[in-house]
């Protein structure tokens, strides 16, 4: 079955400490790979994505990736996080060469907290 | 300045009445989602649209109706058939990239409406 686990419901950090977010996925065809995010009340905002190439890499606001196929795995990272960091985060897992439209599967999401 | 609009942000409604959630795009793209969110639960695909005049279901379509008479517009009916409507509810278009030998989807989403149901 496809899926896209995100195990942490919520990490709390601390402003200016590195930042983990876990990313595991099942998925039978070649996947491209996304993280956004998610301010309170607010629409998805992409972070960055994987569709092929280098293993890491670099999104928006100073996070990367690395997608490591043989764990199945596309963590999030940040090595300083910043109090407006605080948010939700979703991994989702789509097809590649989907044609007119495709269909993301989403994680449950992991919420961030960031104490100053 | 190209985007997704939705409208309104906050709606609410009495049980039994339909209500239609308004998502806009000026991005020229063919392709339009519908999502709905629950806490801890991620995002799950109500509907979608390839192209103008075609929809098909998504994952948890009961309860929802849609049409995409232009390519720019995709509203969504919430009927009084859905059992639990209270949600916040994301509309989503994409385009296809292309990368050398390599084409996908990336899918740009609105800032949501939230329903309540009263």
């Amino acid at each position: 079955a496809q899926s896209v686990t995100q195990p942490d419901i919520h990490i709390t950090v601390s402003e200016g400490a590195s930042l983990e977010l876990r990313c595991n996925y099942s998925y039978g065809a070649t996947p491209y790979l996304f993280w956004y995010v998610q301010s309170p009340g607010q629409g998805l905002q992409l972070l960055l994505k994987y569709f092929s190439g280098d293993t890491l890499v670099q999104g928006i606001k100073g996070f990367e990736a690395e997608f490591k196929r043989s764990q199945s795995s596309f963590n999030l990272r940040k090595p300083s996080v910043h109090w407006s960091d605080a948010a939700e985060y979703f991994c989702a897992v789509g097809p590649l060469f989907s044609g007119g439209y495709n269909k993301l599967i989403f994680g449950a999401g992991t919420r961030l907290a960031v104490h100053p | 300045d190209g985007g997704i609009t939705q409208s309104p942000k906050y709606l609410f409604r009495k049980e039994g009445q339909n209500v239609t959630l308004s998502c806009e795009q000026n991005l020229n793209h063919d392709a339009m989602y519908w999502y709905r969110q629950d806490p801890g639960q991620g995002l799950r695909l109500i509907y979608y649209s390839q192209i103008v005049n075609d929809f098909q279901k998504g994952d948890i379509a009961e309860g929802y109706s849609v049409s995409r008479e232009k390519k720019e517009s995709f509203p969504l009916t919430v009927t009084s058939a859905q059992k639990n409507p209270t949600a916040f509810y994301l509309c989503a278009s994409s385009m296809i990239v292309i990368r050398g030998a390599t084409f996908y989807n990336e899918q740009f989403f609105g800032p949501g409406t939230r329903l309540t149901v009263l």
